[in-house]
């Protein structure tokens, strides 16, 4: 199975700064690599897929990048509706597996 | 309006039998892949199955090979993980959600992000 590293774990950061979040594979996934978001209570919503193509109706301040093993997703400009949890799936190969998770919290 | 949706929260008593489910609408159901996903209370994500209702062709996870089964029924568009004998450890969220595209590399499958997903179903099992 392909394993899926997340970091960090958790961060705080204040509205407006820019927020990046890693997620490392154990090998190559290619840009097989998706980003989701979820807030308290709520399902998972598609953010990024394949690596860095922006999912319809999210906000152009989301953005993913990398290839291979190493990704980044990055939001420019933190708004207070962006506080949740963060989750790198890859979906190269089954068994797709999730990362474990990023908590954005509020500074 | 393309939606997923679950059947509603269940509450079972360990060695119990259960079959959820989730029903799409506003696509073309046969179409897509639907993946289980399985959250436990204040944990993260986990990827259980996947199914291509079409032909029912099934994948699983390794770690949910032989402990749920994953079907589908194209005719009533609706999909279904089910359990034959529930444990505690059972009791969590459990989300389908639609893959938005697929890529067949002779007998490799390579998958897009899941964007749509059901409301989830709660189940807890307790005796």
């Amino acid at each position: 199975d392909i394993q899926m590293t997340q970091s960090p774990f958790s961060l705080s950061a204040s509205v407006g700064d820019r927020v990046t979040i890693t997620c490392r594979a154990s090998q190559s996934v290619s840009s097989y690599l998706n980003w989701y978001q979820q807030k308290p209570g709520k399902a998972p919503e598609l953010l990024i897929y394949a690596a860095s193509s922006l999912q319809s109706g999210v906000p152009s301040r989301f953005s993913g990048s990398g290839s291979g093993t190493d990704f980044t997703l990055t939001i420019s400009s933190l708004q207070p509706e962006d506080f949740a949890t963060y989750y790198c799936q890859q979906s190269y190969s089954t068994p797709l597996t999730f990362g474990g998770g990023t908590k954005v919290e509020i500074k | 309006e393309v939606q997923l949706v679950q059947s509603g929260a269940e509450m079972k008593k360990p060695g119990e039998s259960l079959k959820i489910s989730c029903k799409g609408s506003g696509y073309s159901f046969s179409s897509y892949w639907i993946g289980w996903v399985r959250q436990m209370p204040g944990k993260g994500l986990e990827w259980m199955g996947i199914i291509y209702p079409s032909d029912s062709d099934t994948r699983y996870s390794p770690s949910f090979q032989g402990q749920v089964t994953i079907s589908a029924d194209k005719s009533i568009t609706t999909a279904y993980l089910q359990w034959s004998s529930l444990k505690a450890s059972d009791t969590a969220m459990y989300y389908c959600a639609r893959h938005r595209d697929w890529l067949r590399r002779g007998t490799y499958f390579h998958f897009y992000g899941m964007d749509v997903w059901g409301q989830g179903t709660t189940v807890t099992v307790s005796s």
